[in-house]
């Protein structure tokens, strides 16, 4: 069974960054379709990043430019890079990857980021 | 970008059936797929591609799509299937993926 497991959350000010990263030492972030999906406390699920296979990324609107999304095969760590974090940032950050690039098959348990002065 | 609909809540009795819509333009012509989120816990994939499911997800769970409507069902209600439901689709022309709003499951 795959164990998704992320780290990384926090509490931060408006402006500052904070990285987090998800793993599984059974479970191939190479060899598998990765992303970050979020929920704001009390609300919906919303994606934030994919990175594919081939190594093709992709952001929400909202995010683009501020997040970066990677993956370090030797470590088989997947990282979402948060810069300029605002308070609608905050919520509770899965890591989900898959054999589909359609859909969110595998999902770790969150870790909650919180933006606040 | 594309826009899901689902009703806010659902209640359903023990031993009855839940059907869950999710609307959008012409979503028959698409892909669906549902998530289950339990009350504290991360979501759980129940149907994807409209109408499979994954091998341990029992098969009370089934759905459906057609025209401007996809459907999850749950046959036989269980205190257990007490949850938030979630559809999401991709959205090509963005590069999106989009989550409908979700439906709070209640069994009463």
């Amino acid at each position: 069974e795959v164990h998704l497991v992320e780290s990384g959350g926090g509490r931060v000010q408006p402006g500052e960054s904070l990285r987090l990263s998800c793993g599984d030492p059974e479970f191939s972030v190479s060899s598998n379709y990765m992303n970050w999906v979020r929920q704001a406390p009390g609300k919906g699920l919303e994606w934030v990043s994919s990175i594919y296979v081939g190594g093709g990324t992709y952001y929400r609107d909202s995010v683009r430019g501020r997040f970066t999304i990677s993956r370090d095969i030797s470590e088989n760590t997947l990282y979402l890079q948060m810069h300029s974090l605002r308070p609608e940032d905050t919520a509770v950050y899965y890591c989900v990857g898959g054999d589909s690039s359609s859909y969110f098959e595998h999902w770790g348990q969150g870790t909650l980021v919180t933006v606040s002065a | 970008s594309y826009v899901l609909t689902q009703p806010p809540s659902v209640s359903v009795a023990p031993g009855q059936t839940a059907r869950l819509s999710c609307g959008g333009d012409n979503i028959g012509n698409r892909a669906v797929h549902w998530y289950q989120q339990r009350p504290g816990q991360a979501p759980v994939l129940v149907v994807s591609y409209n109408t499979d499911r994954p091998s341990r997800i029992p098969e009370r769970f089934s759905g459906s799509n057609s025209g401007n409507s996809a459907t999850l069902t749950i046959s036989r209600v269980e205190a257990g299937d007490e949850a938030d439901y979630y559809c999401q689709v991709w959205d090509s022309r963005t590069d999106d993926y989009v989550f409908g709003p979700g439906t709070k499951v209640s069994v009463l």
